[in-house]
């Protein structure tokens, strides 16, 4: 099955740090989603990027499909930002997810 | 915006009992699953279903899981005889249509399940 691949396992930052988290997928696939979960455990869709580049407010997107890679941009890190940021890819009909980056952003 | 809602949010139970998830997908869309998430590991899949059939489901979904679609607007996800190790947040999730094809999946809040 595909293997995913987030770095880094941890990031702490100090607030307003710029962070990039990585994903490696061993496959092709048409769906990519970016998650991050909040402290409460709740799963807070952030992208859907199967390729291309999103971007919305202080975080944005970018997949290369044919290399097999996603990154996620935080700039201006808040102590709100802080929790578990998922990567999950698949072909249909499943996600099948990374083992997350945990984030932690201290005043 | 639209949001796929879970009850209960937590739920207790003791070992060897029926438990019933339950879930309000968002309303157009028309792939609906279950995952789970044991506490501090990734998340799982666990089924999907579509066209009120399962179209896959993980080793994970054995025979003590069943999920239901009983009318328009409910998902349900059973586990007959709980174990000490169904305990977990068990995220349900729906994904709908856009121009483009498949949009991506929007989950559930979770409902955190202890089997005791």
């Amino acid at each position: 099955g595909i293997q995913v691949e987030q770095s880094p396992p941890d990031l702490i930052l100090q607030e307003g740090a710029n962070s990039t988290l990585r994903c490696n997928f061993s496959d092709s696939v048409n769906n990519l989603q970016w998650f991050h979960q909040n402290p409460w455990g709740q799963l807070i869709n952030l992208f859907y990027i199967p390729s291309g580049t999103k971007q919305n407010g202080r975080l944005s997107a970018t997949t290369v499909a044919t290399e097999r890679y996603s990154l996620l941009y935080i700039s201006s890190s808040q102590t709100t930002d802080s929790g578990v940021y998922f990567c999950a890819v698949g072909d249909q009909p499943k996600l099948i997810f990374g083992t997350g980056t945990r984030l932690q952003v201290f005043p | 915006e639209p949001e796929v809602t879970q009850t209960p949010s937590h739920q207790v139970t003791q070992m060897g009992q029926e438990v019933i998830l339950r879930c309000v997908p968002i309303s157009n869309h028309l792939y609906f699953y279950w995952y789970r998430q044991i506490l501090g590991q990734k998340v799982e899949f666990l089924v999907s279903f579509y066209n009120n059939e399962i179209s896959e489901k993980s080793e994970i979904f054995d025979d003590q899981f069943s999920v239901e679609r009983p009318d328009g607007s409910n998902f349900t996800l059973k586990i007959r005889s709980t174990k000490l190790e169904d305990s977990a947040m068990y995220f349900c999730a729906s994904r709908g249509l856009s121009r483009q094809g498949t949009s991506g999946a929007f989950f559930g809040q979770g409902t955190r399940l202890t089997v005791v």
